[in-house]
């Protein structure tokens, strides 16, 4: 069964960093390119960030540009994304997924004094 | 960058409906576009991908049509479990945009 499992997510002051993971099981990620998605409390849906199955190709978001990285440990089946310099609308649940049929069921980042 | 302009932004519909959902890109996407079901505390959930294709297990009310700039995604007739809020998203290779989402209610 394919699973995605974040983790990483909690309470940081502005400015503060974080490092989310995503644990993928049940599929060959090496094979896969991987998203983060986010989704501000009460807002739609907000692309984050984008890295290719061996991580050539890698895309960000405006909102997100010189300040998060994303990465990849294919030998580890995990996901990362290093989040700096953190603002208060930075603050949302932060969805990994495989394509579009496959999401995590979201970690909690908080960017609050 | 693309951007994706989906309307309403909320609609309220009785149980039986026909509801349509519209989405307009900024520039041609071809087919690359997923429509996505989200319920509260919930992941999204893929329901059409490719404008037009259905997501495997998914109910044959949903549909999706469209290409180039404009698409549809239709509910044949609402069903009280279709409350939620739903979302049109483009890929561009590895650059994706969503649309603002309908938020669907039950009239």
């Amino acid at each position: 069964e394919v699973q995605l499992v974040e983790s990483g997510g909690g309470l940081v002051k502005p400015g503060g960093s974080l490092r989310l993971s995503c644990a993928a099981s049940g599929f060959t990620f090496s094979n896969y390119s991987m998203n983060w998605v986010r989704q501000a409390p009460g807002r739609g849906l907000e692309w984050v960030s984008s890295i290719s199955s061996g991580s050539s190709y890698i895309y960000y978001a405006d909102s997100v540009k010189g300040r998060f990285t994303i990465s990849r440990d294919n030998a580890k089946n995990s996901l990362y994304l290093q989040m700096n310099s953190l603002r208060a609308e930075d603050t949302a649940v932060y969805y990994c997924a495989r394509g579009g049929r496959r999401w995590g069921q979201g970690t909690l980042v908080t960017v609050s004094s | 960058d693309i951007q994706m302009t989906q309307s309403p932004s909320s609609l309220s519909a009785s149980v039986g409906d026909r509801v349509t959902i519209t989405c307009q890109a900024s520039q041609d996407i071809s087919n690359y576009l997923n429509w996505y079901q989200q319920k509260p505390g919930k992941a999204p959930k893929l329901l059409i991908y490719d404008a037009s294709n259905l997501e495997t297990g998914v109910p044959s009310r949903f549909s999706g049509s469209g290409s180039g700039t404009d698409f549809t995604f239709t509910i044949s007739s609402l069903q009280p479990e279709d409350i939620a809020t739903y979302y049109c998203q483009q890929y561009d290779n590895l650059l994706l945009t969503f649309g603002q989402g309908t938020r669907l209610e039950i009239k």
